[in-house]
């Protein structure tokens, strides 16, 4: 069975600051790969996903993550935060076998500081 | 285009009830999912639908059921309820059964068992 694990917990920023959020999963297939954000108050919603292709996807809100095949990983990044970026961060991954299962990792408390 | 919608929001019942919650799909989506989201345990998988057959199943007791209509609606029931039934119950849509789509999440249902 697949898991995945994201590392940090809760992470506090200011404004302006890069945000880097990782994800390692293992699996031994070929994977989907998903992060979705949760902001207070409100539903999981699609930051971004990789199927197949260019490895460095890019998502909503100026988000962005990496696929690195050989480690395992699907790091988020953003340049720069806002203060409306606070959430909770989960990345997911499900067998490319097209069902619909997602594997979450534990999820990553993001408390931007103004 | 209406987003997953879920009912009741918010539930309470207590040990030993049984509870239905109820999942309309975005238009046109097929597959549905459900999952808990609890402090303690994150976000698991419970079940997925695809043309009213259930395809894929979490690791969760026999209790936790489920089922689609034909016009993909969903409905999962929890039988003989449990304190640590407490958690928010996401569903998600799907477009197709196969090949590259996204889940799309509802706001959840709030279950609380006292």
């Amino acid at each position: 069975a697949q898991s995945v694990s994201q590392h940090n917990h809760h992470v506090i920023l200011s404004e302006a600051a890069s945000l880097e959020l990782g994800c390692n999963y293992s699996y031994g297939g070929t994977v989907n790969l998903f992060w979705y954000v949760q902001y207070p108050g409100q539903h999981l919603q699609l930051l971004l996903k990789y199927f197949s292709g260019d490895p460095l996807v890019k998502g909503i809100k100026g988000f962005e993550a990496e696929f690195i095949k050989s480690k395992f990983s699907f790091n988020l990044r953003k340049p720069s935060v806002q203060w409306s970026d606070t959430a909770e961060y989960f990345c997911a991954v499900t067998p490319y076998t097209g069902r619909r299962a997602l594997t979450f990792g534990s999820g990553t408390r993001l408390q931007v500081q103004p | 285009k209406a987003g997953v919608t879920q009912t009741p929001r918010y539930l309470i019942k207590t040990r030993g009830q049984q509870v239905t919650l109820s999942c309309s799909p975005i238009s046109g989506h097929r597959s549905v999912s459900w999952y808990q989201q609890t402090p303690g345990q994150g976000l698991q998988f419970l079940f997925e639908y695809f043309s009213e057959t259930q395809r894929n199943k979490g690791n969760f007791p026999g209790r936790f059921s489920g089922r689609q209509f034909s016009n993909s609606r969903s409905e999962m029931n929890v039988s003989t309820l449990e304190l640590g039934d407490s958690a928010l119950y996401l569903c998600a849509s799907s477009l197709a059964g196969t090949g590259d789509h996204e889940q799309y999440f509802g706001p959840g249902t709030r279950l609380t068992v006292t």
